[in-house]
Order: C-alpha cells, then sequence, then structure tokens
C-alpha cells in the first residue's frame, strides 16, 4: 500500500516558468513533510520541509504548500532553471518516528 | 556539511555470494539507513538502526541483514546473493531529534549476475 504518492513520473517546463510538483499521501498520522531532489549518480539532497502546524515554507526560490484536509503537498520552483532538472522525491513522517516514507518520484526537465 | 560515504560506487556480484555494503557518515549521527531505489518504486527502507548494536527492520527486510559496531558505520549485508537484489543501495543519517532531514550518500550500483 503505497502511503505517500507522486501521481506524475514526469513534468517538463520552460525555463523561467513556474513549476509545481505535486504528492499526495493517505496516512492522516504524517506530520512531517519533506522535499528531496536527485540528480543521476548521485544520492538525494534535501531541499525543504514543513511540519503539520503550518501550511507554507519557504526557501529561495521553492516553496512547499501543505493542505491537511486534502492530505496534498505541492512544491512550488520559480523560476524554474536548467538545473532544477532532476527527480524530486516527496516523503513524510511521523511525529518521534526517524523513519520516512517516500513517494516514488516525479522527473522535472526543465526545457531552455 | 554533513559527508555519508558509502564504500563502492559500482558493485558487480554472483547470486549465491555473501555481499558487504558499507556506509560511514561524520557527523555524529544516531540514526543510521539503508534504502533500496528502483525505477517506478522509489526508496523503500530495508533497516535502520538508531543507535550502536540497536537495529529495525524497514518495509523490505528479507533477504537482507545488517550490522552497526561503531556509531559511524553501518553495514548492509546480502546474506545470499540474487538477481532481483540488482538495484541501487542508498545509505541516509539523521540526528536522533524529531524532524529531522535524512542525508544520503551517492549509493552503490549493485549487479547480480
Amino acid at each position: 500500500d503505497q502511503q505517500v504518492k507522486q501521481n506524475s513520473p514526469s513534468l517538463s517546463v520552460q525555463e523561467g516558468r513556474i513549476s509545481i510538483l505535486n504528492c499526495d499521501y493517505t496516512n492522516s498520522m504524517f506530520d512531517y513533510f519533506l522535499w528531496y531532489k536527485k540528480y543521476p549518480a548521485e544520492g538525494p539532497t534535501f531541499l525543504i520541509s514543513i511540519s503539520s502546524i503550518k501550511d507554507k515554507n519557504e526557501d529561495g526560490r521553492f516553496t512547499v504548500f501543505l493542505n491537511k484536509s486534502a492530505k496534498h503537498l505541492s512544491l512550488h520552483i520559480v523560476p524554474s532553471q536548467p538545473g532544477d532538472s532532476a527527480v524530486y522525491f516527496c516523503a513524510a513522517s511521523t511525529f518521534g518516528n526517524e523513519k520516512l516514507t517516500f513517494g516514488t518520484g516525479t522527473r522535472l526537465t526543465i526545457i531552455p | 556539511d554533513v559527508k555519508v560515504t558509502q564504500s563502492s560506487r559500482y558493485l558487480v556480484k554472483r547470486t549465491g555470494e555473501k555481499v558487504f555494503l558499507e556506509c560511514v557518515q561524520d557527523m555524529d549521527h544516531e540514526n543510521m539507513f539503508w534504502y533500496r531505489q528502483d525505477p517506478g518504486l522509489g526508496l523503500r527502507l530495508i533497516y535502520f538502526s538508531y543507535d550502536v548494536k540497536m537495529k529495525e527492520k524497514g518495509d523490505i527486510p528479507e533477504g537482507y541483514s545488517v550490522s552497526r559496531e561503531k556509531k559511524e558505520r553501518f553495514s548492509l549485508i546480502l546474506e545470499s546473493a540474487s538477481t532481483n537484489q540488482t538495484s541501487m543501495y542508498l545509505c541516509a543519517s539523521s540526528q536522533g531529534s524529531p524532524n529531522q532531514p535524512q542525508h544520503f550518500g551517492d549509493g552503490t550500483r549493485l549487479s547480480i549476475l
């Protein structure tokens, strides 16, 4: 049972435009959410996180939105740059539990 | 910066062999994790450890074991390698407090022939 779902395997966006990556979850006990970025032949790198007490968190060009009632989070990248081309994973955990549950990933391609 | 180092980037082994994957972190993190990444399946947790000599099964522990004799080192062992264990293996570490991100190594691409 996939508790964290990324329903879009791939996404292509023009350079300079907004990229929106989506993630849905089924476990209402999740209260901490993260986004990771992964280049080929490298490990995932932590991008941004949000706890369930917030509905938005920003870090430079990256913003994560959390809609708890819909069990949905999204990552916005504005403006998109060629170096943003990578696979993006969302992940979730419950309070006090160091284990993360990952989605299947979305491959983002930024078109110059 | 956190450094998680996996001993091999690429490894080729034969079915039935005992395979060791090593991981070392330099940030004194309490928690360490082993995942495998397969196309269309994302990252799946094999085992994790929250302290020296402590281990817990993840979602797919079958066919694997782990060892953590020192805080900085976490080993994944394939007891008798099989072709379905061909995969990308990723090690991660994190601090032992709530809501801390995990930091990953660059992975080991393991092929079992």
